[in-house]
């Protein structure tokens, strides 16, 4: 069975502080996502990765970086918290022609 | 970039009977077109998906029509049960193939 998994599952953080997100796959995919999730906006992409060393930009990039350091795992990034980054964070592993596979979530509350 | 509009944000069903969502893109260049299922608390799933080389797929209680000229593509739940009460999200390739797009999500409801 394909596993995604996200640490923290739940986050509290401050205005101006810095935030990491990690996601871990053993599906060995090549490609990565990071997407957050708001009512009414579905699921957005932030940013996303073919392979170790390599970071694209999504569709809404800005206060966002990323790192994907090895196969397995794929950061995002949030140096300067803000509280219009309050959400549901998730990550994915696959591809766009292809099933892709979600992590648990992580749910980010910036105060 | 592409654009998913997701045409009911909510739908109410009585068990057995059908359920469609519809989901209309802009892209033309778009070929592939993916569900995904999120139950209440949990993360998303893949449910079916479509290629833009055929029109219909079939998957058990899941079938996905695709219309190329109309740039519109629905799910279609026959003989829905309490457990496919859940959001279900569309989505679509851009023109690279290299980004999905999603929709905003259906809330299907599945009443006894």
């Amino acid at each position: 069975e394909a596993a995604v998994t996200q640490s923290p599952r739940n986050k509290v953080a401050v205005t101006g502080g810095k935030v990491t997100l990690s996601c871990n796959q053993t599906n060995n995919h090549n490609n990565m996502y990071w997407y957050r999730q708001d009512t009414g906006h579905g699921l957005r992409l932030i940013h996303y990765s073919y392979g170790a060393g390599s970071t694209e930009k999504g569709d809404i990039p800005d206060g966002y970086k990323a790192s994907r350091p090895s196969q397995e795992n794929f950061s995002l990034i949030l140096e300067l918290a803000t509280p219009s980054q309050t959400s549901v964070y998730f990550c994915a592993s696959g591809g766009t022609g292809i099933e892709q596979y979600f992590g648990p979530g992580t749910r980010l509350t910036v105060l | 970039g592409e654009k998913v509009e997701q045409h009911e944000s909510t739908l109410s069903v009585r068990e057995g009977d059908s359920a469609v969502i519809n989901c209309t893109y802009t892209d033309t260049a778009s070929s592939y077109f993916p569900w995904y299922k999120q139950e209440a608390g949990k993360s998303l799933h893949f449910v079916i998906d479509i290629r833009s080389n055929v029109d219909r797929k079939q998957s058990q209680r899941l079938t996905v029509l695709l219309d190329k000229k109309a740039k519109r593509f629905s799910l279609h739940i026959t003989a829905t049960q309490p457990e496919d009460s859940a959001i279900y999200f569309c989505a679509a390739t851009n023109s690279a193939g290299n980004k999905l797009t999603f929709g905003i999500g259906t809330r299907v409801l599945v009443r006894p």
